[in-house]
């Protein structure tokens, strides 16, 4: 099965930075990568994704790195803003595809301070 | 558009007491269905999968059971929580055919005491 190794576990940016998050995975044949968001006492929501015939994805400020090489992806966030603080996750399939579910990272505690 | 629902929210139950989360999903037909444990701290276990009506993958031997009575329902239950239950508890659902995101459902925070 797939193993995700997320760094660093807890993040501090001054507001207006950028902040980069990495994770490692173990599976080559994984395909899909997405990165979550969650806000305290909430859901986790998908904010962007990436497949493994692409190397990198925008959505406006957040960004998403892919080196399928090195079996490594990022998420980039610019101009970072106070409602950015969250814990952020990344994730691959569990077991290389299909509906057997994601394998989670442990998780980034983004702090925007102002 | 697609909505996941998930009840209740919160809940607090006596060590012993049976349990009973519900999860629906609307606007789609034939989701593959989730359900995950998310741990203090912030790790987020997958416990369950669902690809159909009666069809039900358990991935982490445990004091809870799931089952899946219709196409876009999907119960999480226990006979007898343990103090190690506590946790929240997330359903999340995907659309299938291959690896693509999960979608989430607002938890629920279960509190054995």
């Amino acid at each position: 099965g797939e193993n995700v190794e997320q760094h660093p576990s807890t993040l501090s940016v001054q507001e207006g930075d950028s902040a980069v998050i990495k994770c490692t995975y173990s599976d080559s044949a994984s395909n899909y990568f997405p990165w979550y968001k969650q806000e305290l006492g909430k859901g986790p929501q998908l904010i962007i994704d990436i497949r493994s015939n692409v190397g990198e994805k925008k959505d406006q400020r957040i960004a998403v790195t892919l080196n399928k090489t090195a079996k490594h992806f990022s998420l980039h966030i610019t101009e970072t803003q106070p409602e950015d603080s969250a814990v952020y996750f990344c994730a691959a399939p569990r077991l290389g595809g299909g509906a057997d579910g994601l394998t989670f990272g442990k998780g980034t505690h983004l702090i925007i301070q102002p | 558009s697609q909505t996941i629902h998930q009840w209740p929210a919160t809940l607090v139950q006596p060590v012993g007491s049976p349990l009973s989360l519900e999860c629906t999903v609307e606007g789609t037909s034939n989701p593959n269905l989730y359900w995950y444990r998310q741990a203090a701290g912030r790790g987020l276990q997958l416990l369950f999968y669902s690809v159909g009506i009666g069809q039900i993958s358990s991935e982490v031997p445990q004091n809870l059971s799931a089952s899946r009575p219709q196409d876009r329902q999907f119960i999480l239950s226990s006979k007898k929580l343990l103090l190690s239950d506590s946790g929240f508890y997330l359903c999340a659902w995907t659309t299938g055919g291959g690896s693509r995101g999960a979608f989430f459902g607002q938890g629920t925070r279960l509190t054995v005491v």
